[in-house]
């Protein structure tokens, strides 16, 4: 069974400061891994898609990797701001979507 | 495009009452599926459909039921509630594995 965790669970830190989201999942039979953001009472948003065969993807600020054979990704965020503040999310798609529990980032002005 | 929507946006039941939790999706994705979202334990599939017609049982179905009758819509019934079912429902869909697109949320009450 799929199971995906993340570490740390909650974060805060001071506007401009570069941060880095992990994400770790036990089975490396995934097809993609994506990263989602959460704002408090809304929806999930998708930020990034990675598929399998894929490194890395980069949307403006953000940068996330995947490292498969070790069940690993990263969600990289430059230049952090206090919009960014939400909960982030991975899920790997492989018989079906499983999701990390989040982090919870407070980037403070 | 209106996306994924859903209603209602919230909802009181009490114990053993019915109801079912609409969604409806305007980009013809095949898949779409149902999750809740519970604190501290993050988002568990409830049910999944990959076309009309066809739906299939996630992590935590006990107590759902699903149809999909078009590609549209995919209604999730509960059938007799429970004070465990106390929880944020989400809606979402896609095309097969591509980017998932998510509802805003039925927050749901069990007394």
């Amino acid at each position: 069974k799929q199971e995906v965790t993340q570490i740390p669970a909650a974060l805060s830190v001071p506007e401009g400061e570069n941060l880095v989201l992990n994400c770790s999942f036990t089975d490396s039979a995934i097809y993609n891994l994506q990263w989602f953001r959460q704002d408090p009472g809304k929806g999930l948003t998708s930020l990034l898609l990675i598929q399998s065969s894929q490194r890395e993807q980069t949307s403006g600020r953000l940068n996330a990797s995947l490292d498969k054979s070790s069940g690993r990704s990263t969600l990289y965020i430059a230049a952090s701001q206090p919009g960014d503040s939400a909960t982030y999310l991975c899920a790997v798609y492989g018989q079906n979507f499983v999701f990390g529990p989040g982090t919870r980032l407070s980037v403070l002005p | 495009n209106a996306g994924v929507t859903q209603t209602p946006k919230f909802q009181v039941l009490k114990t053993g009452q019915s109801m079912t939790l609409q969604c409806a999706q305007d980009m013809n994705h095949e898949y779409m599926s149902w999750y809740r979202q519970d604190p501290g334990m993050g988002l568990r599939l409830i049910h999944y459909s990959v076309g009309a017609g066809i739906t299939d049982q996630g992590e935590v179905p006990n107590g759902y039921n699903v149809s999909r009758s078009t590609t549209e819509d995919f209604p999730l019934r509960l059938l007799s509630a429970a004070p465990s079912q106390t929880s944020v429902y989400f809606c979402a869909s896609s095309q097969g594995a591509d980017t998932q697109y998510f509802g805003p949320g039925t927050r749901l009450t069990v007394l």
